[in-house]
């Protein structure tokens, strides 16, 4: 079935280093969507992308939707203690709206 | 504020017995999800809900069961059948189409079988 593989699984960097994470599809998808989780908290509804090459910001933070649509990434710049937590990708299952959630990158920052 | 509330927070079930999580949303959504989250894993669908009185397995339905009797509810029981339930578990709410809203969790229950 359709998986979606998220890497690296941690990741540590000292504060102000960029950080970036990586959503792999075995198959095209229609949209992605990323989500944060703080530790000891629930995800949180980040952005959605749609369309293939996307690219949208958020302040410190760079979305990008892969021209096939099998892949995206997330980048953060200059991290602060403030981006600690679980970044999450989804994207839905071929002919539904579900999202299917990849295992999340856990990022720790280091002041 | 409109929002998703889980209660209880934490949660300790003994061998054999079912518990009920809670999952309640004024957001006015349609759509009601399951999930389970394990260590190092990501979120795993149990069930989700698009619809009153009427619900579909997600990827690891056995061991639960949900009803969805009214639009604001969506209450997931954990049955003796599930073997291994200590997991933290969180509901989600959605519009039908997702568009740029994502999902709406809800702060989650962490059930401990003790």
């Amino acid at each position: 079935g359709q998986q979606v593989m998220q890497i690296p699984q941690y990741q540590h960097v000292q504060e102000g280093e960029d950080f970036t994470t990586y959503c792999n599809s075995s198959t095209t998808l229609s949209n992605i969507q990323w989500y944060k989780q703080r530790p000891g908290g629930h995800p949180v509804f980040l952005i959605q992308l749609v369309k293939s090459g996307e690219v949208k910001k958020q302040k410190r933070l760079t979305f990008q939707f892969g021209e096939a649509k099998k892949n995206s990434s997330l980048h953060i710049t200059a991290t602060q203690t403030t981006d600690v937590g679980t970044y999450f990708c989804a994207g839905p299952k071929g002919g539904s709206y579900i999202p299917t959630f990849g295992r999340g990158t856990s990022l720790i920052v280091h002041p | 504020d409109g929002g998703i509330t889980q209660s209880p927070k934490y949660l300790f079930r003994k061998e054999g017995q079912n518990v009920t999580l809670s999952c309640e949303q004024n957001l006015n959504h349609d759509a009601m999800y399951w999930y389970r989250q394990d260590p190092g894993q990501g979120l795993r669908l149990i069930y989700y809900s698009q619809i009153v009185n009427d619900f579909q397995k997600g990827d690891i339905a056995e061991g639960y069961s949900v009803s969805r009797e009214k639009k604001e509810s969506f209450p997931l029981t954990v049955t003796s059948a599930q073997k291994n339930p200590t997991a933290f578990y969180l509901c989600a709410s959605s519009m039908m189409t997702v568009a740029n809203y994502g999902y709406t969790f809800g702060s989650g229950t962490r059930l401990t079988v003790v």
